[in-house]
This record gives C-alpha cells, sequence and structure tokens, in this order.
C-alpha cells in the first residue's frame, strides 16, 4: 500500500530535550517536506527536499533542521524544542515538485 | 514571498445548498493552485487544482474558478451533503520561486442535514 508514515504519533516533551519525527514513504517519491498546522495559520512549510542530499528551507525553519540521506526518509530533528513549537506537523511526499503532495497522518507535539 | 488570504473562515450551510470559499494571492507570477480537504482528526488530502492557463475546472460536484487579473481562485461545492463538512485549504505555487507551496488559513465548512 503506498503511504507516508510519520512516527511517533503523539509526543509530550520539554523544553531543551532534543528530538526526532520520522517520516517515510513508499512511492519512490523525489518530493519530501514538512509542514506544521496551527489555528487560523493554515499549513506552513517548514523546510523541503528535492532529492536525496538536497533540502530548503520553507517558510518557518527556525528552530529546525532535516536531512535527507535516503530517497524514502526525511526526519524532522528539533534540536531545543520550545513551547511555540507545539504544533500539529504533517510530512508530505510528491513524485517532484510540491504539486499534488501526499501526507502523513500527523505528529502532534506538545512541548512544556 | 507569496501570501494567500482565504475567506470565510468559517461557513454553515444547509445541505444541499452550495458553498464558496475564495482565496487571493499576492504574487502575479504563481502559476498552481490546490485545493485540500482536511476531516476532523485527519490528515489533508489534495481534492482539485488548478494551473493559470486555465480559467475553471470541474470534478462532479467540486469546480474550482481562476482570475487571474484579480489574482484570486475560488472553490464552488455544489449539492452540498454532510461528508462535505471538514477543513479546506487553498494554496498557491510559483514555480519559478522555488519548490514551496504557500497555504490559506483555511475555512470550516459545516454542512447542516
Amino acid at each position: 500500500e503506498a503511504q507516508v508514515t510519520q512516527n511517533p504519533r503523539y509526543l509530550i516533551t520539554v523544553t531543551g530535550k532534543k528530538l526526532t519525527v520520522t517520516c517515510s514513504q513508499n512511492m519512490n517519491h523525489e518530493y519530501m517536506s514538512w509542514y506544521r498546522q496551527d489555528p487560523g495559520l493554515g499549513l506552513r512549510q517548514i523546510y523541503y527536499s528535492m532529492n536525496v542530499e538536497v533540502t530548503d528551507k520553507g517558510d518557518v525553519p527556525e528552530g529546525y533542521k532535516v536531512s535527507r540521506k535516503e530517497k524514502r526518509n526525511f526526519p524532522l530533528i528539533l534540536e531545543s524544542p520550545s513551547p511555540n513549537q507545539t504544533s500539529l506537523y504533517f510530512c508530505a511526499s510528491s513524485i517532484a515538485g510540491p504539486e499534488t503532495q501526499y501526507f502523513g497522518p500527523g505528529t502532534r507535539l506538545l512541548v512544556l | 514571498g507569496e501570501n494567500v488570504e482565504q475567506h470565510p473562515s468559517t461557513l454553515s450551510v444547509q445541505e444541499g445548498d452550495s458553498a464558496v470559499i475564495k482565496c487571493t494571492y499576492s504574487d502575479s507570477a504563481s502559476n498552481y493552485f490546490p485545493w485540500y480537504k482536511q476531516e476532523l482528526g485527519k490528515r489533508p488530502q489534495l481534492i482539485i487544482d488548478i494551473r493559470s492557463n486555465v480559467g475553471e475546472k470541474k470534478d462532479q460536484r467540486i469546480a474550482v474558478t481562476l482570475n487571474k487579473t484579480a489574482k484570486h481562485f475560488s472553490l464552488h461545492i455544489t449539492e452540498t451533503q454532510p461528508e462535505d463538512s471538514a477543513v479546506y485549504f487553498c494554496a498557491a505555487r510559483n514555480t519559478d520561486a522555488g519548490n514551496m507551496l504557500t497555504f490559506g488559513g483555511g475555512t470550516r465548512l459545516m454542512v447542516k442535514p
């Protein structure tokens, strides 16, 4: 089954404790992206990757890191989480470019 | 960068009525405009998209129209059904400015049976 998976789905952590949210797709997609969703602000792009070893900043990259060592995986890293990073995070992928993106199930993060 | 504004933020209609959601964008070079539907607790899913060389596109009960001169595009849902209740997001992309998608703030559509 073609899908985008994220782990964990729910996470409660404390300020400053490094965490990683994994994202994996099995559709051989070149484009992968991370978004955060906050009420009234829609979906805002954090980082995206056009292909392996190629990553670029989105609209809200501050406080986040990503890597794309393999085509199927695109982890999101929060080196020192802060309460303003409490949000719902979605990973997405597409064949090439941000068109026709398939979204993962989301990761709800609470930073205390 | 691109800025997308979406209105209304909430919309309530009776089952069977039509619903219209409007978005405006700031970058006149934007050329791709998708609409995503997000049901409660679920992931966003693409429902329809339009490119700047087309003025209108239909898919059964949903349609999207684009006015490049005015820099706005709209989602039209006819004969609404309770299962249309969801949050709808518009977005815009300028292929010459990179590989990002800029989303509007979302519209919560409620269809009353």
